[in-house]
């Protein structure tokens, strides 16, 4: 069966350090994927995509890589700061359906301590 | 001020009751989406519509209608034949146009079936 996860305990680490989270994928051959902020009681927030031939994107901060022989994406926050505790999705779209919408995954929670 | 609004944002129903969440947007995109979120949970995707007067199911359609008369508006009622409908849903857009790139997502409204 096809399956999007995300590592369900929350990830907790010191104000400064690099924040890693991992999305795994099985079952489907996504044409890209993306990354999602989400704040308790709101909606998500956009954050990054990488297409399938990119092996790392990069933003600010951020940098996502994409590995389609591991089925693996990994995000990480570089210098993390309190601010950037939330929960962070990972969704994809497949070529295998045709289907023109996101899956997500169950998302990670970070929490960024002072 | 281009977006996304769902209203309202708290919703509570009771048992047997249809009831209809409204999804505007005003970033004159294309496609719209409706997904729910449970506690500790990723998003499912319930339906999407890719263009006026068209929508298709997506994982969990069943007891969810929808509507696509208008580009702006996209309509999600909760049937009374939905077993668990409690709760968070998420209305998104994106330009659509036969790839799905970033979505923006509401503010999300919280239903609860008293």
């Amino acid at each position: 069966s096809q399956k999007i996860e995300q590592n369900s305990e929350a990830l907790n680490i010191q104000e400064g350090k690099t924040a890693t989270l991992t999305c795994n994928y099985t079952n489907y051959s996504p044409a890209y994927l993306q990354w999602y902020r989400q704040d308790p009681g709101r909606g998500p927030v956009f954050l990054l995509l990488i297409r399938e031939n990119e092996k790392e994107k990069r933003k600010e901060r951020l940098k996502v890589t994409f590995d389609t022989t591991l089925k693996q994406s990994l995000f990480h926050i570089t210098a993390s700061q309190p601010a950037d505790s939330a929960t962070y999705l990972c969704a994809l779209v497949t070529r295998d359906t045709g289907r023109r919408a996101l899956t997500f995954g169950s998302g990670t929670r970070l929490q960024v301590q002072p | 001020d281009g977006g996304i609004t769902q209203s309202p944002k708290y919703l509570f129903r009771k048992e047997g009751q249809n009831v209809t969440l409204s999804c505007e947007q005003n970033l004159n995109h294309d496609a719209m989406y409706w997904y729910r979120q449970d506690p500790g949970q990723g998003l499912r995707l319930i339906y999407y519509s890719q263009i006026v007067n068209d929508f298709q199911k997506g994982d969990i359609a069943e007891g969810y209608s929808v509507s696509r008369e208008k580009k702006e508006s996209f309509p999600l009622t909760v049937t009374s034949a939905q077993k668990n409908p409690t709760a968070f849903y998420l209305c998104a857009s994106s330009t659509g146009g036969g790839s799905v790139d970033t979505q923006y997502f509401g503010p999300g409204t919280r239903l609860t079936v008293l």
